[in-house]
C-alpha cells in the first residue's frame, strides 16, 4: 500500500515553455500533498503544501505564479512550471499523506532539464 | 526553531559490516514525529520508519534497528550486516507539532562489496 506515482519521470524542454507534472496517490486518498525540489547532493526543499479543494500554501521564496499547484481531487495534484528557465532545472518530488502530521509517501520524482 | 542534523555526510563500509547513521534533532514542541527515509540512486524516497515523541522504545525490523533517545534528542539508525543494496542516501526527518516535515541534509552510505 501507500503508492504514489509521478508523471513524467523525465522532462527536457526549451526555455520559455510550461511543464506540467502529475502526482497521484494510487491506493489511498491523500488529504494533503506536498511538492519538493532537490538539487544534486542536497536535501529536499519544500516548495508548497496543497490540500484537496483549496489553494496551495507556498513556502517563503517560492513564486506561486511560476509554480502553479492544483489539487483537484484526493488522488491527484499537479505542479506546473510556467515559462521554465534553465535555473528551474531540478529534481521535483511529490508526496502524499492523510494529513500534515501523517507519514508522507513519496513519488519517484521528475527530473526536469530546461535548455 | 526546528532542526535536524545529520553530521555524517558520507560513510563507506565493507559489506557485512554494521553501520550506524546518526540523527540529532531540535524542537520546542512536546509532540512530534521522527522519520527515516532511504533514497537510492533511482531517486525515489522510501519510507522506513515513523516514531512519535512519546514512544521511546527501540525498534528492530530485519537488519534495521532504530534507537530513539529523548534525553539526547537523537534518533539513530543502525544497519546490521550491510549489503550493497543498502547503498543510498538516508534522510532523517522531523514533523514538530502541526508543521511540515523538516529534513536533515542526508548521509550517503556506500557499501563496498
Amino acid at each position: 500500500g501507500a503508492v504514489v506515482s509521478q508523471h513524467p519521470s523525465w522532462v527536457i524542454c526549451k526555455s520559455g515553455t510550461s511543464v506540467k507534472i502529475e502526482c497521484r496517490s494510487l491506493d489511498f486518498q491523500a488529504t494533503t500533498m506536498f511538492w519538493y525540489r532537490q538539487f544534486p547532493k542536497q536535501s529536499l526543499m519544500l516548495m508548497a503544501t496543497s490540500n484537496e479543494g483549496s489553494k496551495a500554501t507556498y513556502e517563503q521564496g517560492v513564486e506561486k505564479d511560476k509554480f502553479l499547484i492544483n489539487h483537484a481531487s484526493l488522488t491527484l495534484s499537479t505542479l506546473t512550471v510556467t515559462s521554465a528557465h534553465p535555473e528551474d532545472s531540478s529534481f521535483y518530488i511529490c508526496s502524499a499523506s492523510l494529513g500534515r502530521q501523517e507519514t508522507q509517501y513519496f513519488g519517484p520524482g521528475t527530473r526536469l532539464l530546461v535548455l | 526553531a526546528q532542526k535536524v542534523t545529520q553530521a555524517q555526510t558520507e560513510i563507506s563500509v565493507v559489506e557485512k559490516e554494521d553501520v550506524t547513521l546518526d540523527c540529532v534533532y531540535e524542537t520546542r514542541d512536546t509532540t512530534y514525529y521522527l522519520f527515516w527515509y532511504k533514497q537510492p540512486p533511482s531517486g525515489e524516497l522510501v519510507f522506513l520508519i515513523r516514531r512519535n515523541s512519546f514512544d521511546e522504545q527501540n525498534e528492530i525490523s530485519g537488519r534495521y534497528s532504530w534507537n530513539f533517545q529523548k534525553s539526547t534528542s537523537s534518533f539513530n539508525f543502525t544497519i546490521t550486516a550491510s549489503q550493497v543494496v543498502d547503498s543510498a542516501v538516508y534522510f532523517c526527518a522531523l514533523t514538530p507539532g502541526a508543521n511540515n516535515l523538516f529534513f536533515g541534509t542526508g548521509t550517503r552510505l556506500t557499501v563496498i562489496p
